[in-house]
């Protein structure tokens, strides 16, 4: 099992160019997360999708949209990049929805937007 | 605003020596979570405690719950230089679907 995994690990954006990034899961989870994590602001909520077929916002999901392409993929999408969306970010999964059950972590993917 | 605040914000000992790190959060809970990062890395489960808990240990860990306070603790006895990392804490903030983690305590063990 490969667990959580993401594309790319680095990137780096000029300021109005749009990427994606892909987050993919291989054990059945149904519930996907994306997170951002900056200096001294631990992780931050971007969205999530509690189930195949459905999306929801998190804390901070100005600046992005995501798709739930079937029960493994969560793709996340920057239409146009900015210097503050330059993080680290972080695709989590967990078997159902509820915060009773542990979360599972991407190694991550470093943005850079210049 | 962050759910669950960790104290210290960082924190540096002898490798042998125990680790107490603190963890704070503001609403009523159903559980909460503790996390380990190494550097560059992703985040990995430690442990869970529910709010009908009070303690729990999992090999050198043990995690503290107190409702009343709005706090739990997290120790790591006999530390090695391989527990250095940073530690978060997560809790459920009333939301059945989401976790709010807070800054992290970064523990460095010393050889």
């Amino acid at each position: 099992n490969a667990g959580v995994t993401q594309t790319p690990k680095f990137q780096v954006l000029k300021t109005g160019q749009s990427m994606t990034l892909q987050c993919a899961q291989d054990m059945n989870h149904n519930s996907m997360y994306w997170y951002r994590q900056d200096p001294g602001m631990g992780l931050r909520l971007i969205y999530y999708s509690a189930s195949e077929g459905t999306t929801d916002k998190g804390e901070v999901p100005n600046g992005y949209n995501v798709s739930r392409l079937n029960k493994r993929e969560f793709s996340l999408r920057l239409e146009s990049a900015a210097p503050s969306q330059t993080s680290v970010y972080f695709c989590a999964s967990s078997r159902i929805g509820l915060a009773e059950y542990e979360q599972y972590f991407g190694p991550g993917t470093r943005l850079t937007v210049t | 605003s962050q759910q669950g605040e960790e104290d210290p914000q960082a924190l540096s000992i002898q490798e042998g020596e125990n680790a107490t790190m603190n963890c704070s959060y503001k609403t009523s809970i159903n559980n909460l979570q503790w996390y380990r990062q190494n550097s560059g890395r992703g985040l990995v489960h430690l442990i869970l405690i529910r709010s009908n808990e009070r303690e729990k240990h999992s090999g050198r860990l043990r995690v503290t719950l107190d409702t009343s306070k709005k706090s739990s603790s997290l120790l790591i006895t006999a530390s090695r230089a391989a527990d250095t990392a940073s530690y978060f804490c997560a809790s459920s903030g009333g939301s059945n679907y989401k976790l709010t983690f807070g800054k992290g305590t970064l523990l460095t063990v010393n050889p």
